[in-house]
Parts: C-alpha cells; sequence; structure tokens
C-alpha cells in the first residue's frame, strides 16, 4: 500500500517561496501522476497541478505563473514551490497518486500558514 | 473552470437506512475518448480523503460495495444502501475531463 507524506515549514513569509515535499513509500515515483492539492481555509479543495513520472506537467492556469511541480527518483519524492505568496496562499496542502491524472491516494496534508 | 454543485451540503442519517447525494456539473463530462471523469471521495474526520468511487460508477478496490455511484453527462449521484456509522464524513465529487479539474463544495454525512 503506498503512503504519502508532507513535509516542509508550516510558515512562510508573504512574497517568499512556499516549498513542499512529499516522500513516497511502499512503492516507486517511476510510474503514475503525482499531484498536488489544497483547501484553503472555509474553502473548497483545488488542484493545483501535477507531473506525471515522465516529467510531464500540467498546472492550474490559475496558478501556472507561480507554480512548479518536479520529481527526485533519487529520494522517491516529489515537491512543490510556489512563489510569491500571499495570504491566499495559506492551506491544508495535500499530495497525492493517481493510476490517471485524479489522485486516488492521498497525503494526510500539512498546514501552511502565510504570514509575516 | 467547470463548476461542481452538490446536494445536499448537510445529510443527517439514520443508521441502516439509504442516503443519496447528488453532484451536478456546469458542463458535460464525457471526454473526447467516450469516458466520463467523475470521481466521489469520502474524509472521515481526521483522516485523508480516499476515493471511492471513479469513472461514475466504478468502484476503488476495498470500498464495500454499499457505496455506489450513477449518472451521466452532467448529473452524478452517490449512494449509500445502508449507512453505517463508518460512514460519517464528507463526500466530495470531483471532475478531471476537463483541466481543471474541479470538486464539488462537499456533502457532510452525519448520524442522526
Amino acid at each position: 500500500q503506498v503512503q504519502l507524506q508532507e513535509s516542509g515549514p508550516g510558515l512562510v513569509k508573504p512574497s517568499e517561496t512556499l516549498s513542499l515535499t512529499c516522500t513516497v513509500s511502499g512503492g516507486s515515483i517511476s510510474s503514475n501522476y503525482w499531484s498536488w492539492i489544497r483547501r484553503p481555509p472555509g474553502k473548497g479543495l483545488e488542484w493545483i497541478g501535477y507531473i506525471h513520472y515522465s516529467g510531464r506537467t500540467n498546472y492550474n492556469p490559475s496558478l501556472k505563473s507561480r507554480v512548479s511541480i518536479s520529481l527526485d527518483t533519487s529520494k522517491n519524492q516529489f515537491s512543490l514551490r510556489l512563489s510569491s505568496v500571499t495570504a491566499a496562499d495559506t492551506a491544508v496542502y495535500y499530495c497525492g497518486r493517481g493510476f490517471g491524472t485524479t489522485p486516488s491516494s492521498w497525503g494526510q496534508g500539512t498546514l501552511v500558514t502565510v504570514s509575516s | 473552470d467547470v463548476v461542481m454543485t452538490q446536494s445536499p451540503l448537510s445529510l443527517p442519517v439514520t443508521l441502516g437506512q439509504p442516503a443519496s447525494i447528488s453532484c451536478r456539473s456546469s458542463q458535460s463530462l464525457v471526454y473526447s475518448d467516450g469516458n466520463t471523469f467523475l470521481s466521489w471521495f469520502q474524509q472521515r474526520p481526521g483522516q485523508s480523503p480516499r476515493r471511492l468511487i471513479y469513472q461514475v460508477s466504478k468502484r476503488e478496490s476495498g470500498v464495500p460495495d454499499r457505496f455506489s455511484g450513477s449518472g451521466s453527462g452532467t448529473d452524478f449521484t452517490l449512494k449509500i444502501s445502508r449507512v453505517e456509522a463508518e460512514d460519517v464524513g464528507l463526500y466530495y465529487c470531483m471532475q478531471a475531463t476537463h483541466w481543471p479539474g474541479t470538486f464539488g463544495q462537499g456533502t457532510k454525512v452525519e448520524i442522526k
């Protein structure tokens, strides 16, 4: 059973870059699709984007200019970088895996707060 | 973006009784290959979401058969034939036919 665990700073200052890592255990990152999803407090779920194991990415147009998702096959991890953050980027961030693009298995989520 | 509208947003149910959640999309979810990429997720309290149903009606491995999905085009339904205590939580529909994939607002299922 594949397990995913998000990690990274819980507090990021406005205008800085949010960086999160998802560590995958029980399976290889060299297959499938790997996603980031978030839920701001009091709001709905938002799919940030995904990366295919080949390296092909697809980002939500609302975030495309600020987001980057990458793979590190040597560590069996994938990462999210979101630049120029504001308070609107405060959210619980989830990583997920999908056999197709839709993430069918998710991590527990990690809260990231953007505040000075 | 495709808007996914769920109803009801709150669903009090009696143990052993059926429950039904509706999900409507602002556009048809039929993809060019004929598939419909509509999924249902369950999020129990304190847990991360897990997918129950994909492509409208296909159950994920390990999902009890009391959960079923149906629908087509823009109208979809998740049914629980007999609600059990472990079914309490939030339920989301989600479409991945059109990028970006989008989620419904969530339906909170609770026991009366």
